[in-house]
């Protein structure tokens, strides 16, 4: 069964520090979808990457980096030289890839991200 | 480009009243979705479709009935409502591969049951 877990219920760092977030799931699939979505104070709920199973390629985008190994089935989030910006709620999430064989997408519970100034 | 709009924002029912949540996009997207967010629950989802005239039971899917008679539109309809349904309930829409491809949410609707 799908099941995503983001153990860090809440975190605080001083604004300019790194910090992880940490992101383990489970499959059956070979094929499957890794999903982070940002949720600031306001609300919304915002794409920050997709990466597919096949692809264990890390990514950097600016100051955000992911880290998918899937020898620990694990996709953690890393922000370098953190911002008050930064502060939010942080969702990974988990789809398998069979479209439209019972279509569903698993989304952890979130790690609330505290950044200090 | 609106993207995804929720109406309403704000809504407060007695229970056993009903309601209709509306969900539009202007992204000619295929699938859409509702979910529901409690504290500490993360995003659950509650129905979906993949597609004009076609929907399906999500996780949570008990309480709720949808409908989606125009690809742009999806309607969440709450028949009774009960306190449980106290939550903040999330649009999104999807283009051609469903749950594998980028979400795109709408602002959220906080709902209260009293």
């Amino acid at each position: 069964a799908q099941k995503v877990t983001q153990a860090q219920t809440e975190i605080s760092v001083v604004e300019k520090e790194d910090v992880t977030l940490d992101c383990v799931y489970e499959t059956r699939d070979t094929t499957y979808y890794l999903f982070w979505y940002k949720q600031p104070p306001s609300g919304e709920l915002v794409f920050l990457i997709r990466r597919n199973s096949f692809d264990e390629q890390n990514e950097i985008s600016g100051r955000y980096s992911w880290n998918f190994q899937k020898s620990t089935s694990s996709f953690n989030f890393t922000i370098t030289a953190s911002q008050v910006v930064d502060s939010a709620v942080y969702f990974c999430a988990l789809s398998e890839g069979v479209v439209n064989r019972d279509d569903k997408i698993i989304f952890g519970k979130g790690t609330r991200l505290h950044i200090l100034p | 480009n609106a993207g995804v709009t929720q109406t309403p924002k704000f809504r407060v029912l007695k229970t056993g009243q009903s309601m209709t949540l509306l969900c539009a996009q202007d992204m000619n997207h295929e699938y859409m979705y509702w979910y529901r967010q409690d504290p500490g629950m993360g995003l659950r989802l509650i129905h979906y479709s993949v597609g004009e005239g076609t929907t399906a039971k999500g996780e949570v899917p008990d309480g709720y009935n949808v409908s989606r008679l125009k690809k742009q539109n999806f309607l969440l309809g709450l028949e009774s409502a009960a306190p449980s349904q106290t939550s903040v309930y999330f649009c999104a829409s999807s283009p051609l591969a469903g749950v594998t491809d980028t979400q795109y949410f709408g602002p959220g609707t906080r709902l209260t049951v009293l």
